[in-house]
């Protein structure tokens, strides 16, 4: 079974449009991210929820929002697309401090 | 702002020889981890160091850090086609780990 799964795994839509990413772990962790990997390959932390609340929240426009429904659900709403949101989007989950993260397999978003 | 360095930022090696990545970062740190992330997938988590420690070992892999000179370093011994990949080491810092942007292993037959 897999530990985190995210869904779609590809996405390619247009500029402007609304989409959005879901993501769910069956770990019992507390925590969950949602990371960005761009072109080379460098991973950006976006968001982090621990227990549905949000912990962290880097520097991202505000078209991107999160959404925890509960603990083991965190998914990535993306409001009118555009060109440069063109990346690999990775949800992960860790316990807690000093524990490795569990990542998903990721979802490859492009806009055309 | 991105916090670890790996180096170099490609290697190529024979099967059978041992690969050396460095990684050096910025502030101090709780712990620090290396994560492989083969072509197309996510990332693997490999093995985590924390900050009072100075070497770990699981299987293959070695993990040492250096707190003084804020580096670290992970060797893969006897090293096989299937460890191709990319290599990132991510601190634990600021709540988050924050990567760095990886080396490239390419082991041949």
């Amino acid at each position: 079974d897999t530990a985190v799964s995210q869904t779609p795994k590809y996405l390619v839509t247009q500029m402007g449009n609304d989409k959005s990413i879901k993501c769910e772990q069956n770990l019992g962790h507390d925590t969950m991210y949602w990371y960005k990997q761009d072109s080379k390959k460098f991973l950006k932390i976006m968001f982090s929820y621990n227990n549905k609340e949000l912990i962290i929240n880097e520097t991202v426009p505000n078209r991107f929002s999160p959404k925890s429904p509960d603990k083991a659900h965190l998914n990535l709403h993306i409001n009118s697309l555009e060109l440069g949101d063109s990346a690999v989007y990775f949800c992960a989950s860790s316990q807690q401090a000093n524990y490795g993260y569990t990542f998903g397999s990721g979802t490859r978003l492009t806009v055309v | 702002s991105q916090q670890g360095e790996e180096d170099p930022q490609a290697l190529s090696i024979q099967e059978g020889e041992n690969a050396t990545m460095n990684c050096s970062y910025k502030t101090s740190i709780n712990n620090l981890q290396w994560y492989r992330q083969n072509s197309g997938r996510g990332l693997v988590h490999l093995i985590l160091i924390r900050s009072n420690e100075r070497e770990k070992h699981s299987g293959r892999l070695r993990v040492t850090l250096d707190t003084s000179k804020k580096s670290s370093s992970l060797l893969i011994t006897a090293s096989r086609a299937a460890d191709t990949a990319s290599y990132f080491c991510a601190t634990d810092a600021l709540g988050a780990l924050t990567f760095g942007k990886g080396t490239m292993l390419l082991v041949s037959p």
